[in-house]
């Protein structure tokens, strides 16, 4: 079956622009999560949708980030105002149910800040 | 806050060599998962490990928790090319769905 898929595959934007970045998640895969990944390193939590609950923002850096889950599928991250601190790559997950479930990752979306 | 820190940050090794990397925290974990990543895609889970001192087997990849579940190590006999990539750990802590990720250990193995 599809996996999770995320859209675009690399971005690039100038200084101060916003950007949207899509996760569609495996069907049926309630819990979704955001991470941002810097140059090779670990991941950084971003936020986390686990279906009709109020998302748990924590991870979010600043409040030019948001994100959006529509109709408990498809996902929404958008950045405001970017700076060149925001260049990584952003990595969403799904998983069947919430804790201690797989994750399963897409391919990220590249996003580099000029 | 919770951290886990991995060693070696960096490994190049050639074939048939054998390897093991470290996932070292302060903090207990209820569980602590270990993953893969290629180039241009996402990680993938290798295991999940759940019990202090568990040890599983991966083919070629052998995963231990530590006693006191603050630490894990994954150890891989006979490396292979096909082995490269970044290895993460992530720990999980009981009835939540946040998991700590580690800071990565990139492997190299070269034919």
């Amino acid at each position: 079956g599809a996996g999770v898929s995320q859209s675009p595959s690399n971005k690039v934007t100038e200084k101060g622009k916003d950007v949207e970045l899509r996760c569609d998640p495996i069907s049926g895969h309630t819990a979704l999560y955001w991470y941002r990944q810097s140059l090779g390193q670990g991941l950084e939590f971003l936020i986390y949708f686990q279906g009709n609950s109020a998302p748990d923002k924590s991870g979010l850096p600043s409040d030019r980030f948001s994100a959006e889950r529509t109709g408990g599928s498809v996902s929404t991250l958008t950045i405001q105002r970017t700076q060149q601190e925001d260049s990584a790559v952003y990595l969403c997950a799904s998983s069947l149910t919430p804790a201690g479930d797989t994750q399963y990752f897409g391919p990220g979306t590249r996003l580099t800040v000029l | 806050t919770q951290l886990l820190e991995q060693s070696p940050q960096f490994l190049s090794i050639q074939e048939g060599e054998n390897l093991t990397v470290y996932c070292n925290s302060s903090s207990v974990f209820s569980s602590l998962q270990w993953y893969r990543q290629e180039p241009g895609e996402g990680p993938v889970l290798l295991v999940t490990v759940v019990t202090g001192g568990e040890v599983k087997k991966l083919k070629r990849l052998t995963f231990q928790f530590g006693d006191a579940r603050k630490d894990s190590s994954l150890h891989i006999t006979a490396a292979q090319p096909g082995d490269t990539g970044l290895y993460l750990c992530a720990g999980g802590s009981s009835g939540t769905y946040k998991y700590i990720f580690g800071t990565g250990t990139r492997l190299k193995v070269l034919a």
